[in-house]
């Protein structure tokens, strides 16, 4: 089955704790995303990957980094979380198909709460 | 910068139609989207635009105008599972991958 998965999906942790949160996707995509979204401010784009080593920010990339090795994953990582990313964080995956058409499909989710 | 604007919430009744609008303005433009959320699950692709004019998808449709920088979503023939936020994206002309989406539209159907 084809799809995008994301590991935790509930996580609390502590301020200044590292942690990274994995994606991996089966469809062979070239392009990958991480985002983060919050009440009131929707889905905002942290980092973005178009190929294996190739990354750029996104609209939020603070606090965050990201690192795409292998064509499949592409981990979010917080070298020292703090509470204000606190945040719902979804990892999207996408091909550019005909006409540039590049449907972005989600992972289910990862809840993170920083205490 | 970014600046993507849709209605808040919608409230509207089973088996109407419903319009939700988006403008946008954006350094650049190559493509919009529409995507439906469900309370507590990811994102999903709903239809996309990049020339301006009307693309229907059964019950879906979704207009575009480049030029007034203005965007929307028809539904049709509404249904209970209708219910759902939908977000407006914009991809500017920077990269591939470069998404920008609005704060959604919470669409709720009663009977």
């Amino acid at each position: 089955e084809a799809q995008v998965t994301q590991n935790p999906r509930y996580l609390i942790t502590v301020t200044g704790k590292k942690l990274t949160v994995t994606c991996s996707q089966n469809m062979n995509h070239e392009y990958m995303s991480w985002y983060r979204q919050d009440p009131g401010l929707g889905l905002r784009q942290i980092y973005y990957s178009m190929n294996v080593e190739v990354t750029d920010k996104g609209d939020v990339p603070e606090g965050y980094k990201v690192s795409r090795k292998e064509k499949r994953n592409f981990p979010l990582i917080l070298e020292s979380p703090s509470p204000n990313q606190t945040s719902l964080y979804f990892c999207a995956s996408s091909f550019r198909g005909a006409g540039g058409l590049d449907t972005q499909y989600f992972g289910p989710g990862t809840r993170l709460t920083v205490l | 910068g970014q600046n993507i604007d849709q209605p808040t919430e919608m409230t509207a009744t089973e088996g109407a139609i419903v319009q939700i609008n988006c403008t946008y303005q954006t350094s650049g433009f190559n493509g919009l989207f529409w995507y439906q959320q469900h309370a507590g699950e990811a994102p999903t692709f709903l239809s996309y635009n990049v020339l301006d004019g009307l693309e229907e998808k059964g019950r879906f449709s979704s207009f575009l105008s480049r030029s007034k920088g203005y965007s929307y979503l028809l539904l049709k023939e509404l249904q209970m599972k209708d219910s759902a936020s939908y977000l407006c994206a914009v991809r500017d002309r920077r990269g591939a991958n470069n998404l920008f989406f609005g704060t959604g539209t919470r669409l709720t159907v009663i009977p």
